[in-house]
């Protein structure tokens, strides 16, 4: 079976820009949680949305976004970039708000 | 407040045990884990305990749970070079929808 899946793997763009990150979660799994980890830390919570519904939000501005389809994948959109938004964005997805969250490979933001 | 903290690097010989420590604030926390992440990559979930385990056993790895002083172990038995990478104690808040709070990560380093 497939793992969580993120595309794109790398990305560049530039301050003031928007970009949107997409995610499958593993094949039955119906929640999905997006982190952001900033090069030297640990990844810091975003959003969690089950069953198309946001469940969890972390402490980001409103200029980040994201949703869930029907068919369970997320994208995560962030407006007007910052150069701090430079990131590796995670994708994690668990069958519900269950004890097990498995991670995608990551998508790697530049922003210039 | 939520902090999880683990001491940033660990240097081992190849064949020793690692002992990797981390602390945790949640006392309600109901779930804590252990991730690996290796150079470029996304997390690799390794193991979690349940807060009303003491220990737990999975081949090489062993978590130990002492939930009075809120600190958490991974111990790695005959750590190998290919050991060598970022390891994240995480704990879970189950009062955001199950979000997880990770600490900054401790580089471990496995020489032959």
């Amino acid at each position: 079976d497939a793992g969580v899946t993120q595309s794109p793997t790398h990305l560049i763009k530039t301050r003031g820009q928007q970009v949107t990150l997409r995610c499958s979660p593993i094949s039955g799994h119906k929640s999905v949680s997006w982190y952001q980890q900033v090069l030297g830390q640990g990844p810091q919570f975003i959003f969690q949305y089950y069953e198309k519904e946001e469940r969890g939000r972390g402490n980001f501005p409103d200029r980040f976004s994201a949703r869930q389809f029907p068919n369970y994948s997320s994208e995560l959109n962030v407006n007007a970039l910052l150069l701090g938004d430079s990131a590796l964005y995670l994708c994690a997805s668990s069958l519900d708000r269950g004890n097990e969250q498995f991670f995608g490979p990551g998508t790697r933001l530049t922003v210039l | 407040g939520e902090d999880v903290e683990q001491s940033l690097f660990l240097s081992v010989r190849e064949g020793d045990s690692s002992v990797i420590n981390c602390t945790y604030t949640d006392s309600s926390s109901t779930y804590l884990y252990w991730y690996k992440q290796e150079p470029g990559a996304g997390l690799q979930l390794l193991t979690y305990i349940f807060s009303n385990m003491d220990m737990k056993q999975d081949q090489r790895l062993t978590v130990l749970l002492n939930k009075k002083d809120k600190h958490l172990s991974l111990r790695i038995a005959d750590t190998q070079t290919g050991d060598s990478a970022i390891y994240f104690c995480a704990e879970r808040d189950d009062n955001q929808g199950g979000k997880l709070i990770f600490g900054q990560g401790t580089e471990l380093s496995v020489k032959p």
